[in-house]
């Protein structure tokens, strides 16, 4: 167990829906991190969080959004789905990059 | 920008073979940490190794050694006397220290057999 907590680990559904993909960062870990890993396009970074704000934007569909919560939790919503979005993600969470980045185990999507 | 390629994108190797996974990086700030995770079929991203810029001193931790050289902008990865176990994309990231966030640069990953 890595610490940090992706749920739920698959989710499918139909094109044009959406759904809401939750990360609980490591103890201690304020920066949350979510990546896409698709065939085509690889392991890509989307979005950063820190204590709550947002840090950096990588190639995030507008369709895309996430937040981070008090608690520190982030999730991210994807809306208007469609086949392409079928993808791995990933969450990740930080203390500060000296110190690396720990990985949860992923949310499979599936659009169908 | 940052970018991390690694050319070879599987390797096929018998049990017990060595086998050196390349990785060349490309960034402009002098201070950045470079990484390698391993994949299993499973799918969770296992944390290897982690690197900064300053330290180029090899390192050893059991059957994986890694190769840091700045001059040739390069982190390279070996698996000695390999095993099943190890069948699985390795993936190398790059990581510049930047005030307003550190987000991970992977390159394509390497898909590495082993056969028994």
């Amino acid at each position: 167990d890595s610490g940090v907590t992706q749920t739920p680990k698959h989710l499918i559904t139909a094109t044009g829906q959406r759904v809401t993909l939750r990360c609980s960062p490591r103890s201690g870990d304020l920066s949350v991190y979510w990546y896409q890993q698709s065939l085509d396009q690889g392991l890509q970074f989307l979005i950063h969080y820190y204590n709550g704000e947002e840090r950096a934007k990588g190639n995030i569909l507008e369709r895309f959004s996430a937040q981070q919560f008090p608690d520190l939790h982030s999730e991210l919503n994807l809306s208007s789905l469609e086949l392409g979005d079928s993808a791995l993600y990933f969450c990740a969470s930080s203390e500060a990059v000296d110190y690396g980045y720990t990985f949860g185990s992923g949310t499979r999507l599936t659009v169908v | 920008a940052q970018k991390v390629t690694q050319a070879q994108t599987e390797i096929s190797v018998v049990e017990k073979e060595d086998v050196t996974l390349d990785c060349v990086y490309e960034t402009r700030d002098t201070t950045y940490y470079l990484f390698w995770y391993k994949q299993p079929p499973s799918g969770e991203l296992v944390f290897l190794i982690r690197r900064n810029s300053f330290d180029e001193q090899n390192e050893i931790s059991g059957r994986y050694s890694w190769n840091f050289q700045k001059s040739t902008s390069s982190f390279n990865f070996t698996i000695t006397a390999s095993q099943v176990v190890d069948s699985a994309v390795y993936f190398c990231a790059l990581s510049e220290r930047k005030a307003a966030g550190n987000k991970l640069t992977f390159g394509g990953g390497t898909r590495v057999l082993v056969k028994p």
